[in-house]
């Protein structure tokens, strides 16, 4: 079995801030990590993901997520928060063998403080 | 490009009532999958088409049925809407089944059942 767990459903930080948006996975076999956001009244958009390579993942708009095995964590960070990361961020895993579908987190909402 | 393409955006229907949600990719991939999204809930599978020809049950498939028409287009039908399938619905596609491919998603369809 594997699920997501993403922890505080409601971030608030101020805008240069650092941004830290935490997400524990628990898989039986190895898995494939992603980073989801989504913008109000739009689908989700693909920020990065963990295939197995490097551990610290570069993903679009200035956002990085490290995978810990020790830890069971994948947390999505930004060193300095812009207005316009205002969304919701999602977290899911899947399977590296037969992957047939992603388990998503519950999501968690960012809000950006002027 | 467009990517995946969903229609209708916004449709209110009564108890009782049938329709079909209308999705279609036109970035050449196998798969297609089709999620609804709940508050505090996240995204939920319903069905998913990991080719041409083939579909399967996903997390929550009771009350619905799909058609993986061509590789392009997969329709997710409500034979009799009931208010708990009030939900935003996102298809969403990826290049094969296999757990590393990300998904590229749908606007949605805000859906109200009265």
């Amino acid at each position: 079995a594997q699920s997501v767990t993403q922890l505080g459903s409601h971030v608030s930080v101020s805008e240069g801030a650092l941004v830290l948006l935490r997400c524990n996975y628990s898989s039986s076999v190895p898995p494939y990590l992603f980073w989801y956001v989504q913008y109000p009244n739009q689908g989700l958009q693909l920020l990065l993901k963990y295939t197995s390579a490097a551990t610290l993942v570069k993903g679009i708009n200035g956002f990085e997520a490290e995978f810990k095995k020790s830890e069971t964590s994948f947390h999505l960070t930004k060193p300095s928060a812009h207005m316009s990361d205002a969304a919701e961020y999602f977290c899911a895993v899947s399977r590296s063998n037969t992957g047939n579908q992603f388990y998503f987190g519950t999501g968690t909402s960012l809000t950006v403080i002027p | 490009n467009a990517g995946v393409t969903q229609t209708p955006k916004f449709q209110v229907l009564k108890t009782g009532q049938s329709m079909t949600l209308q999705c279609a990719q036109d970035m050449n991939h196998n798969s297609m999958y089709w999620y609804r999204q709940d508050p505090g809930m996240g995204l939920r599978l319903i069905y998913y088409s990991a080719s041409e020809g083939t579909t399967d049950k996903g997390e929550v498939p009771n009350g619905y049925n799909v058609s993986r028409l061509n590789k392009r287009e997969f329709s997710l039908r409500l034979e009799s809407a009931a208010p708990s399938q009030t939900s935003v619905y996102f298809c969403a596609s990826s290049e094969a089944i296999r757990g590393h491919y990300g998904y590229t998603f749908g606007s949605g369809t805000r859906l109200t059942v009265v």
